[in-house]
């Protein structure tokens, strides 16, 4: 399979403990973003790599988030000190720069529950 | 943060009926796409549209980039159960890569 993957894909944490998820972008991809969705809304933007380069990111990441492509292949997403609004799937996309570059393709999620 | 007005909010069909869904915005959009979301699962790609009053298909899928480019719509014809899911759309503005989402239409079809 050479789609987008993520990992893991369901994560409980208590409130207060930090967490990390990764992404696999589609091989050749070298656009690579982060959204997240809760319950009954659609993906809302995080951030987004071109290659290496944290490009844009967006208000809704707060401090506590911080997400790396250190070698502009895979990407991590680190949230400190959750809370409990950060329940939400947590999304990956990845897309190619140049004619299609807004054909976002996403990956599974990884749906976050913090007790 | 934004999103875009998307409606119907959830559909019931019978399989075999046609479907349509539309998605709008007070702000002009350069690019319009259309995913399709299972539950647990992400977003698929279904089409994608560059230009306004651009048509394009994809099998039984067919949307519309609407000329004032603050609006597209989605037709499903001759539905089956497995079209079941919701349907978001999605817009990209120029100067920014981020894609801003619809709430989704919730499609149901009984057999």
């Amino acid at each position: 399979d050479t789609g987008v993957s993520q990992d893991p894909r369901h994560k409980i944490t208590k409130r207060g403990q930090n967490v990390t998820f990764r992404c696999d972008p589609i091989s050749e991809h070298n656009r690579l973003y982060w959204y997240r969705q809760t319950l009954g809304q659609g993906p809302e933007f995080l951030t987004y790599f071109q290659n290496e380069a944290q490009l844009e990111k967006s208000r809704l990441l707060s401090d506590r988030f911080s997400a790396e492509r250190p070698k502009g292949s895979f990407s991590t997403l680190e949230i400190q000190r959750t809370e409990q609004g950060d329940s939400a799937m947590y999304l990956c996309a990845s897309s190619l720069a140049g004619t299609l570059d807004y054909e976002q393709y996403f990956g599974p999620g990884t749906r976050l529950t913090v007790t | 943060g934004q999103q875009l007005n998307q409606s119907p909010q959830s559909m019931f069909i019978q399989e075999g009926e046609d479907v349509s869904m539309n998605c709008t915005s007070s702000s002009i959009f350069n690019t319009w796409l259309w995913y399709k979301q299972d539950p647990g699962e992400g977003p698929v790609l279904l089409i994608a549209l560059y230009k306004a009053g651009e048509l394009t298909s994809n099998g039984r899928l067919t949307a519309q980039f609407g000329i004032t480019r603050k609006d597209s719509f989605l037709n499903i014809s001759a539905s089956i159960p497995s079209d079941v899911g919701i349907y978001f759309c999605a817009g990209q503005k120029g100067g920014s890569e981020k894609l801003v989402f619809g709430k989704g239409t919730k499609l149901t079809v009984n057999p």
